[in-house]
């Protein structure tokens, strides 16, 4: 079954230290990840994907078939990026859509 | 801006009255999906329309139902809510035809059973 597992549900840091938000997935196919953000009070929205291979207000994440992990990285953590953050996998769902299996989330809070 | 609009954002409903959240949006997506997110949880697909088709989760309750009367507009129907119920409910867009499709989110409508 395919399955996304963020093995921590709250992470704190000081700001200026690196963050590594960690994200592990199950799937026998080839996996296309996502991660998305939720800040305070607003909407979840997309924050990057694997595919894309970019940066995001300065965190990436790269995808490790080996581990299966999609791991997403900052070298400085800011204030500003204390939200809750959520790893998704994209399943196929038949009749030309896709759906979303998300993590069950980590908060990060980053401390001044 | 284009966008995905939940109403209300805060519902609160009795024990087994029905009640019905919308959803619209202004992407001209041919999809758009409901989620059912309970505190501390992962958010969780409920059901999918692809244009006019309906696809339901199979292990989304009989009481939950969907309506999608034209491509703007989509309705999560709880006919008979249960406290288990309470919950933020999420919808979500997307553009059909591309593998990687962004989901655009809405800002959800948080729902209490008394």
């Amino acid at each position: 079954a395919q399955r996304v597992t963020q093995p921590e549900k709250l992470l704190s840091v000081f700001k200026g230290a690196p963050v590594e938000l960690k994200c592990n997935y199950s799937y026998s196919g080839s996996p296309e990840l996502f991660w998305y953000v939720q800040y305070s009070r607003q909407r979840l929205q997309l924050l990057l994907r694997h595919i894309s291979r970019e940066s995001i207000k300065g965190f990436t994440a790269d995808l490790n078939k080996g581990e299966t992990s999609f791991h997403l990285k900052k070298p400085f953590a800011q204030e500003e990026d204390s939200a809750m953050y959520y790893c998704a996998l994209l399943l196929y769902s038949g009749a030309g859509s896709y759906q979303l299996t998300f993590g069950k989330g980590t908060k990060l809070s980053v401390i001044p | 801006d284009a966008m995905v609009i939940q109403n209300p954002r805060y519902q609160v409903t009795q024990f087994g009255k029905p009640v019905t959240l919308s959803c619209s949006q202004t992407l001209n997506h041919n999809v758009m999906y409901w989620y059912q997110q309970k505190s501390s949880q992962a958010p969780k697909l409920l059901f999918h329309y692809y244009d006019k088709d309906f696809n339901n989760e199979a292990d989304t309750p009989d009481n939950f139902q969907s309506r999608r009367p034209n491509t703007s507009f989509c309705f999560l129907d709880i006919r008979s809510p249960g406290l288990g119920d309470a919950a933020m409910y999420l919808c979500a867009t997307s553009r059909v035809g591309e593998r990687s499709d962004t989901q655009y989110f809405g800002p959800g409508t948080r729902l209490t059973v008394l």
